[in-house]
């Protein structure tokens, strides 16, 4: 099973809403990822936890909460948003931060939650 | 910090046509990847490569890395229009952070 599942596909939400984004992978990975894109953009990465621990918050607005409640979930939680966060939201999860040979283990995505902030 | 490039952005070809697509990145990277996204869609993996000379084909798609001249390449033999995508470098910056090129859109035409 190399998938990686993402809920909801699409969301709207108003400025003043609190909603969440969850992800989940069943392949034993250990690193979880948020990644943000907008249209026509490549993927900016937003937050990388190692084993349940946030690893990297690349100076994300607070307004975006992440939580890894166990190895195999990772959620998004979304709160007083701008219209400018409406964008793809994907979420990848790699083996590890990095193998043996300290390369990066390869990312695998999955489908993304299309936002929509009104 | 590494940077990753990717030229042409856009890319226009015909159906039977070669090209290359070019990825360039700043710094000793440990390795490359190229990814594929369909509009609307997520990054689906195509290639990763692992060291210095590695070359890598599925179908009419082709990756080389050059890490000595900071190069990897993205060749593609006698296109057709399913392979018209999006198509995505990343760099591995020691197992941080992935860094992705600004993407090349392919549009092959019949």
């Amino acid at each position: 099973d190399t998938e990686v599942t993402q809920t909801p596909k699409h969301l709207v939400m108003g400025m003043t809403n609190k909603k969440s984004l969850k992800c989940e992978q069943h392949m034993g990975h250990r690193a979880m990822y948020w990644y943000k894109q907008k249209a026509k953009k490549p993927p900016e990465l937003m937050f990388v936890y190692s084993y349940e621990k946030l690893s990297i918050n690349e100076s994300v607005p607070s307004r975006f909460s992440p939580e890894c409640p166990n190895s195999s979930l990772l959620n998004l939680h979304l709160h007083a948003l701008q219209p400018e966060d409406s964008a793809l939201y994907l979420c990848a999860s790699s083996q590890g931060l990095m193998d043996v040979w300290g390369g990066a283990h390869t990312q695998y995505f999955g489908p993304g939650t299309r936002l929509t902030v009104l | 910090e590494l940077k990753v490039e990717q030229n042409p952005l856009f890319l226009s070809m015909q159906e039977g046509k070669n090209y290359t697509i070019y990825c360039n990145y700043s710094t000793t990277s440990d390795r490359l990847y190229w990814y594929r996204q369909d509009p609307g869609k997520s990054l689906e993996s195509l290639f990763v490569l692992l060291s210095n000379g590695a070359v890598k084909q599925e179908g009419r798609l082709m990756a080389s890395l050059d890490t000595k001249a900071r190069l990897s390449t993205l060749h593609i033999t006698a296109a057709v229009h399913d392979l018209s995508a999006t198509y995505f470098c990343a760099g591995g910056d020691y197992g941080q952070n992935f860094v992705f090129g600004p993407g090349t859109r392919l549009s092959v035409l019949p």
